[in-house]
């Protein structure tokens, strides 16, 4: 149980487009899922929190209009890189937690971005 | 949320324990320990948590002294699929603002 899916696990885009990773949740109900980006070599850095039906919060430094999150239900979290440059390619991982019940945050594979 | 200080590397014998050990001296009463671990270029996979008890689970176990200012995990027989990053971060549970904040972790390597 607890599997967290991302999709998809690489992708390769040009600079200016927008690309859209998707979070879910495969046999739990997730109240809550978050964003980490992670470049090479360093730690996760949490860039959001996204409650189901709300917007998201977002962590000091990272910009709302360029990291799209949306969590429209309670299996699947989405985001978009708008308008990607090449310091946007990283390694992003989702991570997903049904509150109240054991809290626990289990990651996804993490999507591997590269902006050309 | 409590910082962690833990070593930054760390080699084990293929079929040894392997302990890993981890300071929070700030940290909270209503704050847990948690460990992950992260193999390369995967998402970090969840291993064990606790309050003040120590836990077992069948993946390790979990040592927190009784101040509470630190714990060690312990790898009852490590593999060399053990090899990984290890993270211990200290949270609180049960609230709105249930954030973890992965540090540089300690890289574990398991030797044959």
């Amino acid at each position: 149980g607890a599997v967290v899916s991302q999709h998809p696990s690489w992708v390769i885009c040009k600079s200016g487009t927008s690309v859209k990773i998707e979070c879910r949740s495969l046999d739990f109900q997730a109240t809550t899922m978050f964003w980490y980006r992670q470049f090479p070599k360093q730690s996760l850095m949490l860039m959001a929190t996204s409650n189901e039906g709300s917007k998201a919060t977002y962590e000091q430094g990272v910009e709302k209009d360029k990291f799209l999150i949306n969590h429209a239900s309670l299996t699947l979290s989405t985001l978009t890189v708008t308008s990607a440059h090449p310091e946007d390619s990283s390694f992003y991982i989702c991570s997903a937690s049904q509150q109240g019940v054991n809290n626990e945050q289990f990651f996804g594979p993490g999507t591997r971005l590269t902006v050309l | 949320d409590a910082k962690t200080t833990q070593p930054t590397s760390m080699d084990c014998a293929e079929g040894r324990a392997a302990n890993l050990p981890c300071n929070h001296s700030t940290i909270s009463g209503n704050e847990y320990v948690y460990w992950y671990r992260q193999i390369h270029s995967q998402g970090p996979q969840y291993i064990i948590h606790g309050l003040k008890n120590n836990e077992t689970n069948e993946m390790a176990s979990l040592i927190i002294t009784e101040d509470r200012k630190s714990s060690t995990l312990i790898l009852p027989h490590a593999t060399l699929r053990d090899t990984a990053v290890y993270y211990c971060i200290v949270a609180r549970r049960r609230s709105n603002d249930y954030k973890l904040s992965f540090g540089a972790g300690t890289t574990v390597t398991v030797r044959a």
